[in-house]
Formats: C-alpha cells, structure tokens, sequence
C-alpha cells in the first residue's frame, strides 16, 4: 500500500523565520511528488518534482526531491502572515495517473 | 473558463437519504477524481475516471458510485448517506496528471450526515 507521510503535524513561527516542510515517500513505481497549498478551500498547486536534486523555485517557496532516499523538503523564507495554511504533499504512480496524498502540515505564521 | 465547479457548497442529509454531488470542468480534462477531507486523514481517493465511460475504484469506495457519460461531467452518488460520510468532497480534474500543474481542485463541498 503506498503511503505518504508528512512532519511535522503543525508548526507554528513568527513573520520572518523560515520553515522546513518534510515529505517522504513508500510508492509503488513512482512518477512524481506534487506540493499543494490549502488555505480556506481547495488545495492548490505549487510544485511537481520528477528528477532528483533540481530545485523548483517559486519567489520565496522552493523544493527539492531526494529520490534515493524517498523524501521530499519543502522551504519557505522570510516567512508571511499569508503563507499560514495546511501544506500537503502527493505523489502520483506510473499506471494510474492518480494522486496518493499526505495528512499535511498545518502551518501558522505569528504576526 | 470556469475550471472545476462543485455544486452544492453545502448539503445536510438524514442517514439513508440519497444525493449527488455535481462536478463539472470546461478544460477538456480527461482525467477526474473524486476525494474526500477528513481532519486529520487528508485527502482520500474515493473514485477516479481516465476518460468518459471509463471508471475505477480508489481507496474509499464503499457508499459511492460514479459515471463518466461525458467528458465535462462526473457525479458522485451517495447512495444510503450514512453519518460516517459527513466529509469535505473534493472534485479533481487534469489534462494529464503528470504534466504542468498535476489536478485543479474545485472549492468542495461540505457534507453533514445527521
């Protein structure tokens, strides 16, 4: 069964710090690892990694995929008070074009 | 475009009532998806469809059923609602999953089963 796990659970920081979002991965015959933002509705895109060790980078959001070691990290700096919001990461086989997602990580930015 | 539309946005039924959800997308996605949000257990693959008239099951199910008669739409029909399907639903559609932007979501729908 593949499994998707997200830590931490919740993380709550002051405007300005910069956060670390770890994903890691069991997934038969994987194909990529997606990261969504969820604010109030629904979920939506930030990234999608395929190939190990390029970072994708979104002004102050970047992310990167270790493919050896089944994990993926999800960086934000100088964070804002609009970044608070539960970050969930996915992942998508070979086959079946469907997306396996994580709990998620709740985090909360303090003014 | 509208994207992916969800209707209702919210629903009350009583235990073994029957609806259906609505998802509709003008993208022209083959692929769509139904999931469920539960606190603490993420998003949940209750059915999928690759393509009209092709659908498969995913994680959750039990209680659901789907058909794909056209590209645009793919309803989720609960069939006896039963308390533990009080959920957020999400509709999910792509042009194809592992390019560009992986699935658009709609905005969900809030379901309470009483």
């Amino acid at each position: 069964e593949d499994k998707v796990v997200q830590s931490p659970l919740s993380l709550v920081v002051h405007e300005g710090d910069t956060v670390t979002l770890n994903c890691s991965y069991e997934v038969t015959n994987f194909r990529s690892l997606l990261w969504y933002k969820q604010e109030k509705k629904a979920p939506t895109f930030l990234f999608m990694l395929t190939s190990s060790g390029i970072e994708k980078k979104s002004g102050r959001l970047s992310s990167i995929l270790d493919k050896k070691e089944l994990f993926s990290i999800l960086n934000i700096t100088a964070t804002q008070t609009g970044d608070s919001a539960v970050y969930l990461c996915a992942t998508l086989s070979f086959g079946n074009e469907k997306l396996t997602f994580g709990t998620g990580t709740r985090l909360t930015i303090i003014p | 475009n509208a994207g992916v539309t969800q209707t209702p946005k919210f629903q009350v039924l009583k235990t073994g009532q029957s609806m259906t959800l609505q998802c509709a997308q003008d993208m022209n996605h083959e692929y769509m998806s139904w999931y469920r949000q539960d606190p603490g257990m993420g998003l949940r693959l209750i059915h999928y469809s690759v393509g009209a008239g092709i659908t498969d099951q995913g994680e959750v199910p039990n209680g659901y059923n789907v058909s794909r008669s056209t590209t645009e739409d793919f309803p989720l029909r609960l069939l006896s609602a039963a308390p533990s399907q009080t959920s957020v639903y999400f509709c999910a559609s792509s042009y194809s999953p592992d390019r560009g932007h992986g699935y658009t979501f709609g905005s969900g729908t809030r379901l309470t089963v009483v």
